[in-house]
């Protein structure tokens, strides 16, 4: 059964802080792996999806990388702002096409 | 383009009622699915529907049931909730390529379901 840890539950730093968030998984046979933006009470935005046979993904100031041989991938957010503030999600894909969630980040960037 | 749209935004119920939750997936999207995110939980998969049919389903209850339409939305429907069926209800769109594997999963606003 497919586990997805993101470990620590909130982190709180300061604007403009470079943060890498984190995410593993137990089962390594997965098809993608997708990170998610969740504003309180509301649905998820996607941010970005790395391909089993990617490395990584890029897009404005977020980067997202994929080792699926060890189980990890790393959500890199540059120069952080108070609009980042939000709960982040990752999720993988498996061949069932399922998408397993981690519990998520809260990140709280201060002014 | 629209996303995927869910409807109501909203819901208050009474334990013991039956609900109906709505979802239009993103334009050009075939495969809907359902998710259940409890408060300060990840989403839990319900179950997915691709071309009419119940694709695959989470460890959740015969309770929980799904329909999928020919325009390829969805319904979701609830029968005798319980308190603790209380959550944001998620709907998810993609569509499967020619792998037979579901594309970016894009996600809509939810449903906020209560139960008192």
């Amino acid at each position: 059964k497919q586990e997805v840890t993101q470990i620590p539950a909130a982190l709180s730093v300061p604007e403009g802080e470079n943060l890498v968030l984190n995410c593993s998984f137990t089962d390594s046979a997965i098809y993608n792996l997708q990170w998610f933006r969740q504003d309180p009470g509301k649905g998820l935005t996607s941010l970005l999806l790395i391909q089993s046979s990617q490395r990584e993904q890029t897009s404005g100031r977020l980067n997202a990388s994929l080792d699926k041989s060890s189980g990890r991938s790393t959500l890199y957010i540059a120069a952080s702002q108070p609009g980042d503030s939000a709960t982040y999600l990752c999720a993988v894909a498996g061949a069932n096409s399922k998408l397993t969630f981690g519990k998520g980040i809260t990140l709280s960037v201060r002014p | 383009d629209a996303g995927v749209t869910q409807s109501p935004t909203h819901l208050i119920k009474t334990r013991g009622q039956q609900v109906t939750l709505r979802c239009s997936p993103k334009s050009g999207h075939d495969t809907v699915s359902w998710y259940q995110q409890a408060l300060g939980q990840g989403p839990q998969f319900i179950f997915q529907y691709y071309e009419e049919e119940e694709r695959q389903r989470g460890n959740f209850p015969d309770r929980f049931s799904g329909h999928q339409f020919p325009n390829y939305s969805s319904e979701l429907n609830v029968n005798a909730l319980l308190l603790g069926d209380s959550a944001l209800y998620l709907c998810a769109s993609s569509f499967l390529d020619k792998a037979g594997v579901n594309t970016e999963a894009f996600f809509g606003q939810g449903t906020r379901l209560t139960v008192v």
